[in-house]
């Protein structure tokens, strides 16, 4: 069974960082494209990061580009996203999801709730 | 970037009823793929490559649709469809989402 368990959520104020973490099992980590995708209160998906098998690509838009890292450790079967800068259109839930054909998320984290707040 | 316009944002359909849910894209793209998330939960795969059901997903639904229109039909809604349904492309990048249409239950 395909699990992903998202962890690090929390209170943070403007500016600062936070990094979530995303334990996957149940599937070979190292051979699937992996991705971050959120949803603020009340509102719709917004797609975050995507990251290649080997890790040596990653995508972001433009609303998080030179803020978040998205990265991976497949020995751990660990999927990774460094936020800094944090802004408060930045508070959502964010879901770990892994990819198929690199282009649909097929299975969804529970989610992590990060707040950004003074 | 590609926008997915929804519709309706929300509907109430009696158990039995058929309803179908329409996103438009700003674009043309090749494939819709379609997300059903219940209150509380996390979004799950529905629907993939416009009209395959993902596994486990009920028979009275269906997809369909090409270029810039695409839509999600229920043959027959039961209680247990009543939630969120979000389509989305990636036709092109950034991967993008249509706004949701909430089905409830009448």
């Amino acid at each position: 069974e395909v699990q992903l368990v998202e962890s690090g959520g929390g209170l943070v104020q403007p500016g600062r960082s936070l990094k979530l973490s995303c334990a996957a099992s149940g599937f070979t980590f190292s051979n699937y494209y992996m991705a971050w995708v959120r949803q603020a209160p009340k509102k719709g998906l917004e797609w975050v990061a995507t990251i290649s098998t080997s890790g040596s690509r990653t995508y972001y838009p433009d609303s998080v580009k030179g803020r978040f890292t998205i990265s991976r450790d497949n020995a751990k079967s660990s999927l990774y996203l460094q936020m800094n800068s944090l802004k408060s259109e930045d508070t959502a839930t964010y879901y770990c999801a892994r990819q198929r054909w690199e282009t649909l998320f097929d299975y969804w984290g529970q989610g992590v709730m990060v707040t950004v707040s003074s | 970037e590609i926008v997915l316009t929804q519709s309706p944002t929300t509907i109430a359909a009696s158990p039995g009823e058929k309803v179908t849910i329409t996103c438009r894209a700003s674009s043309s793209v090749s494939y819709m793929y379609w997300y059903q998330q219940k209150s509380g939960a996390s979004p799950k795969l529905w629907i993939y490559d416009t009209s395959k059901l993902a596994s486990g997903v009920p028979n009275r639904f269906s997809g369909s649709g090409s270029g810039t229109s695409y839509s999600l039909t229920i043959n027959t809604m039961e209680t247990e469809d009543a939630a969120t349904y979000y389509c989305q492309q990636w036709s092109s990048t950034p991967p993008t989402f249509g706004g949701g249409t909430k089905l409830e239950l009448k």
